[in-house]
């Protein structure tokens, strides 16, 4: 069973600073993850899709890489700004196209 | 191109009420997804459909949760009886092959 973790539970920085976010799953036999923000009482919006041939995917400020034979994948903000607090959601395959999401990391960044 | 569109956004019930939420995909999206977002934590999974045929629901608390997807398209999720620990978001999300694309969910609240 596909087991998802991510640290830190929440992170709180100044504007301007970079940061990572981790995700850590049980099961590497996988052959995507995919990245998520999710704004206070919103849905999720689609970051970064990392298919399981590639080590890494960058869109704009976002960098975020995938190592399987650890199980770790790692979310890269480069440059964050006070429109970046929301929590980030990682998602991984278990079983076909069932996605298992981790708890999410809570993001402040302050002005 | 459209989002995934869901509705009510909001619903407050009593306990034993029943409820139905409303989900239509991105336009051919043969996959839609059901998951249930408690405050705090990560969507889980409550049922996946593969056009109108159920591919995982093994997670659907079924003496109460029921979902259909008629014709392929939209979707209904039911919860009847409610029970206060459904107080949930509940999100549906749907994909064409691997990436995951999400609605703004439906936020139920049991009282």
């Amino acid at each position: 069973k596909q087991e998802v973790t991510q640290i830190p539970a929440a992170l709180s920085v100044p504007e301007g600073e970079n940061l990572v976010l981790n995700c850590s799953f049980t099961d590497s036999a996988i052959y995507n993850l995919q990245w998520f923000r999710q704004d206070p009482g919103k849905g999720l919006t689609s970051l970064l899709l990392i298919q399981s041939s590639q080590r890494e995917q960058t869109s704009g400020r976002l960098n975020a890489s995938l190592d399987k034979s650890s199980g770790r994948s790692t979310l890269y903000i480069a440059a964050s700004q006070p429109g970046d607090s929301a929590t980030y959601l990682c998602a991984v395959p278990s079983y076909g196209q069932n996605f298992v999401f981790g708890p999410g990391t809570r993001l402040s960044v302050l002005p | 191109e459209a989002g995934v569109a869901q509705s009510p956004r909001y619903k407050i019930i009593e306990k034993r009420q029943s409820v139905a939420f409303w989900c239509n995909p991105i336009s051919g999206h043969a996959t839609l997804y059901w998951y249930q977002q408690i405050l705090g934590q990560g969507p889980k999974l409550l049922i996946q459909f593969q056009n109108n045929g159920v591919v995982d629901d093994s997670q659907l608390p079924k003496d109460r949760f029921s979902a259909e997807r008629l014709k392929g398209v939209d979707s209904t999720l039911k919860i009847q009886p409610a029970k206060l620990e459904d107080s949930a978001v509940y999100l549906c999300a749907s994909s064409l092959e691997v990436e995951l694309f999400f609605g703004e969910g439906s936020r139920l609240t049991v009282l």
